[in-house]
């Protein structure tokens, strides 16, 4: 089975802190994806990466930053973190369209 | 740019009762798809089934069918004889092809679905 892990289940962070958010994939995917999921909003796509060193801005980039350096890992960096990036974080990877995404558990992260 | 609504934000039914869970997509490109996800109360989001633009063939798998009408942008997902662990929130999505070997993957907003028993 694939895996998608991140990093860390629950995050509180103060205002201002740089943030980073981990997630490993194991099936040698070569696409990644970070979301953002809040209420009412549905998940909303912060940058994708096709390839190592190869990224792409989703629909909500600003404020975030992200890191593929190895295939399997994709990082999301938050270089000043604000209350307004309060919200669970999904990452998830996949080999091309017609296989769909396997996504991780999810990083609830809570900015004071 | 490509777009998918769930217009239905949550949907109650009794158990028993068949339900469906509408999807409209909008995108510029001939060669597309589209899947649903399923994200029960434990956070997760799990697969359900993919279809890509060329195949218009319904498809069941026990108790799920999913109508794909590319006339009408839809793909929608019906559950029948719904139960009690089918509540959850569902998630359409499209993927398209939005550059040189890269593709984004969008989602809609989510309809949450209460199964009573």
């Amino acid at each position: 089975d694939v895996k998608v892990t991140q990093s860390s289940r629950y995050l509180v962070k103060r205002t201002g802190e740089k943030v980073f958010l981990e997630c490993v994939q194991d099936m040698d995917h070569e696409n990644m994806f970070w979301y953002r999921q809040d209420p009412g909003l549905g998940l909303r796509l912060i940058y994708f990466s096709y390839d190592v060193k190869m990224k792409e801005k989703g629909d909500i980039p600003e404020g975030y930053s992200v890191s593929r350096e190895k295939k399997e890992r994709f990082s999301l960096i938050l270089e000043s973190a604000s209350t307004n990036q309060t919200s669970m974080y999904l990452c998830a990877s996949s080999m091309g369209p017609p296989k769909g995404a396997f996504f991780g558990q999810g990083t609830r992260l809570t900015v004071v | 740019a490509q777009k998918v609504t769930q217009a239905q934000t949550e949907i109650s039914v009794v158990e028993k009762e068949d339900v469906t869970l509408d999807c409209v997509y909008e995108t510029r490109d001939t060669t597309y798809y589209l899947f649903w996800y399923k994200q029960p109360p434990s956070g997760e989001l799990v697969f359900l089934i993919r279809r890509n633009s060329f195949d218009e063939q319904n498809e069941i798998s026990g108790r799920y069918s999913w109508n794909f009408q590319k006339s009408t942008s839809s793909f929608n997902f019906t559950i029948t004889a719904s139960q009690v662990v089918d509540s959850a929130v569902y998630f359409c999505a499209l993927s398209a092809y939005s550059g040189a070997g890269s593709y984004q993957l969008t989602f809609g907003k989510g309809t949450k679905l209460s199964v009573i028993p």
